[in-house]
């Protein structure tokens, strides 16, 4: 079975700070995607990033950049520079190879506060 | 331009009716899928079809009947609605399962009195 755990239910950080968001996954499979996904205010859900089981190089991209870990099951989402704009829900996913099913942690709110 | 559409954004019914929720993508993917959120943010998959074929019924009761005509669209058909099935409904698509991000409709927030 998958599972996508974030433990962290709601943050708020004042603009202009770092934030990182935590994502811990479990999965039996030996190549697996790990996803990340916000939601603004809005209610859509925008895709971030995609990254496989076997590229462990962390991503940057603008403001975000992303730490994955195999060791510790790990995919951390960094916000450098927070902006009122980032104020979201964001969720962590997880598909294994082969697999139709998308599994998602709960997502962690973030409020940043101007 | 839309990617992935649904229709309706809203839906406000009664408890015991029946209704529709439909969804197009235009990009040429395989697989499409049903996703419900509850009140609390969680996303759970509900259905996955790939080329019209059902892949994955995710105990969903069998009120819960999505229907796809082509692989360019999956309709979601709910009989005798009740009061827990007040949710948003996001249908998605991929080009095909597992490696490929997923890409979500606008959603359709149903509300059932």
């Amino acid at each position: 079975a998958q599972k996508v755990t974030q433990a962290q239910t709601e943050i708020s950080v004042v603009e202009k700070e770092d934030v990182t968001l935590d994502c811990v996954y479990e999965t039996r499979d030996t190549t697996y995607y790990l996803f990340w996904y916000k939601q603004p205010p809005s209610g859509e859900l925008v895709f971030l990033i995609r990254r496989n089981s076997f590229d462990e190089q962390n991503e940057i991209s603008g403001r975000y950049s992303w730490n994955f870990q195999k060791s510790t099951s790990s995919f951390n989402f960094t916000i450098t520079a927070s902006q009122v704009v980032d104020s979201a829900v964001y969720f962590c996913a997880l598909s294994g190879a082969g697999s139709y099913q998308l599994t998602f942690g709960k997502g962690t709110k973030l409020s940043v506060i101007p | 331009d839309t990617a992935v559409s649904q229709t309706p954004k809203y839906l406000v019914t009664q408890m015991g009716n029946d209704k529709s929720i439909k969804c197009e993508q235009n990009l040429g993917h395989d697989t499409m899928y049903w996703y419900k959120q509850d009140s609390k943010k969680f996303l759970k998959i509900m259905f996955s079809y790939n080329n019209k074929e059902l892949i994955i019924n995710e105990t969903v009761p069998n009120r819960f009947s999505p229907k796809s005509p082509d692989k360019a669209h999956l309709n979601l058909h709910i009989n005798s609605l009740e009061l827990g099935d007040s949710a948003v409904y996001f249908c998605a698509s991929s080009q095909r399962r597992g490696y490929n991000e997923q890409f979500f409709g606008p959603g359709t927030r149903l509300t059932v009195l």
